[in-house]
C-alpha cells in the first residue's frame, strides 16, 4: 500500500542551526502538507502546497520556515534558524486532490510517520 | 470559527468489547469532512475513517464505524471488538471548504485496552 515516507525519523540540532526535513508523498497525490505536534499538544497545521506553490499557511509558518519540491518526488520543510520552541514532531501529509471536503475520499490526508525534531 | 471538541481525555475498555470515542464539531459551512486518526505510542499518525457532510450513510471501515449525527454536530468513532493493539491516542479532525486546506484537530482521546 502506498505511503508517505519521512526522513529522518529523529533529528537533533543545536539552536540557531538550519534543518531540512524530508518527505516523499504518495506518488499520484497532488496536495502536500506539513503539520507539527508539540509534545502532549494538539496537531497544528503549518502549510499546504500545490502545483509548486504554497496554497495556504498558518501564522506559525513565519519567515523561518520554507517549503520546496526540489524534484518530482521529494517535498521538504526547512527551518532556517531553529529555536528551542521548534522542538516537536513534524508530520508530512499528502492527498490525491483537494476536492469537496463534504464528499469524496480523494481529499483524505495521509500522514507519514513523522520526524521528531529536538532543538538543544 | 471551526472547532473540534473531544471531551474524553482517557477511555478504558476490555478486549473484545466495543468502545465509542466522542467528537463534536462546530462549523456553519455545509461542506466539511470529518476524519479519525490513530496515533500509537510510536508516534505515527494513521488514517482510520472519513465521513463527508454530503454522505448519506455512516462510514464504516472494518472494525471502525463513524456515528455521524449532523443535527447534533457529532461524529463519534465506534471501535467494535477492541484489541490490545487498539491502545493509542485517537484524534478527530475536520476540514471545512470555506476554511481552506487545513485539517483542524481535536485534543485527542487516549484509549487503553486491557486483557
Amino acid at each position: 500500500e502506498p505511503e508517505v515516507t519521512q526522513t529522518p525519523s529523529h533529528q537533533v540540532t543545536q539552536m540557531g542551526q538550519e534543518v531540512i526535513l524530508r518527505c516523499v508523498p504518495i506518488s499520484n497525490h497532488l496536495y502536500f502538507y506539513w503539520y507539527r505536534q508539540i509534545l502532549g499538544q494538539k496537531v497544528e497545521f503549518l502549510v499546504s502546497f500545490y502545483n509548486n506553490e504554497i496554497s495556504e499557511k498558518s501564522e506559525i509558518f513565519d519567515d523561518q520556515f520554507s517549503v520546496e519540491r526540489p524534484d518530482g518526488s521529494n517535498f521538504t520543510l526547512k527551518i532556517r534558524s531553529t529555536k528551542l520552541e521548534d522542538s516537536a514532531m513534524y508530520f508530512c501529509a499528502s492527498s490525491e486532490e483537494l476536492g469537496l471536503a463534504g464528499g469524496g475520499d480523494k481529499n483524505i490526508q495521509y500522514f507519514g510517520a513523522g520526524t521528531r525534531l529536538s532543538v538543544l | 470559527a471551526q472547532k473540534i471538541t473531544q471531551t474524553q481525555p482517557g477511555m478504558f475498555v476490555q478486549e473484545k468489547e466495543a468502545v465509542t470515542l466522542d467528537c463534536t464539531y462546530d462549523t456553519s459551512d455545509p461542506s466539511y469532512g470529518l476524519f479519525w486518526y490513530k496515533q500509537p505510542s510510536s508516534g505515527e499518525m494513521i488514517f482510520l475513517i472519513y465521513q463527508g457532510s454530503y454522505d448519506q450513510q455512516n462510514a464504516t471501515e472494518g472494525r471502525y464505524s463513524l456515528n455521524f449525527q449532523k443535527a447534533r454536530k457529532s461524529a463519534n468513532l465506534v471501535i467494535s471488538a477492541s484489541q490490545l493493539g487498539d491502545s493509542a491516542m485517537y484524534f478527530c479532525a475536520m476540514r471545512v471548504d470555506q476554511a481552506g486546506t487545513a485539517l483542524i484537530f481535536g485534543k485527542g482521546t487516549t484509549l487503553s485496552v486491557s486483557s
